[in-house]
């Protein structure tokens, strides 16, 4: 079975552009999750959706980033307009809790971007 | 404020050696996961412990969970290079909403051959 994928893999781009990660989820799960990873602060959560709908968004940074999961099997997280401090590796993860799921997170491989 | 704190944050040691590290809290969490992280690579799950007091063996890794829910170790015994990677604890806080699941900063695990 496929797992999560994201897309892309690495993205360099200027300040000030706008930047758009993809996600698709595993499918059958109802849930998923949008996480930031750096150094300085670990995996940080930026939103989650249960069943296409956002349920917290608290850990967004600013109003810079939005997220969007307009069916099931698909979600974006944009960045609009990038800055050098937005550079980190954006992971996209999706879990089945509801009947009777484990709770566990599969996690894509990762987004890298870098912002110059 | 990170609500996890694990330690040590790094640690570098030879292959055949015995380690824990540690994943600390204020809070109760209602379950505890522990996942590690290979370079270029998303987490993946080792275990999740759910009972106080639980302890979970995946062959040379023991999990252990306190017995109030506030506190996890993970014990490798004779460490092997494979065992290199990130390690992270997970944690749903027990008066959160379900889903929200509070990751620690993770130990960098490096054996050496």
């Amino acid at each position: 079975d496929a797992g999560v994928i994201q897309s892309p893999r690495h993205e360099v781009t200027e300040m000030g552009q706008e930047v758009t990660l993809r996600c698709k989820p595993i499918s059958g799960h109802d849930y998923l999750f949008w996480y930031r990873q750096t150094m300085m602060r670990g995996l940080e959560l930026l939103i989650y959706f249960n069943n296409n709908v956002p349920i917290d968004d608290s850990g967004m940074p600013e109003d810079r980033f939005s997220a969007k999961m307009p069916n099931a099997s698909f979600s974006t997280l944009k960045i609009q307009p990038s800055e050098p401090r937005d550079s980190a590796v954006y992971f996209c993860a999706s879990s089945l809790i509801g009947s009777g799921g484990t709770g566990e997170l599969f996690f894509g491989e990762g987004s890298r971007l870098t912002v110059l | 404020t990170q609500l996890l704190e694990q330690s040590p944050q790094f640690l570098s040691i030879q292959e055949g050696e015995n380690l824990t590290v540690y994943c600390n809290s204020s809070s109760v969490f209602s379950s505890l996961q522990w996942y590690r992280q290979e370079p270029g690579e998303g987490p993946v799950l080792l275990v999740t412990v759910v009972t106080g007091g639980e302890v979970k063996k995946l062959k040379r890794l023991t999990f252990q969970f306190g017995d109030a829910r506030k506190d996890s170790s993970l014990h490798i015994t004779a460490a092997q290079p494979g065992d290199t990677g990130l390690y992270l604890c997970a944690g749903i806080d027990r008066g959160s909403t379900l889903g929200r699941l509070y990751f620690g900063r993770g130990t960098q695990l490096t054996v050496w051959p």
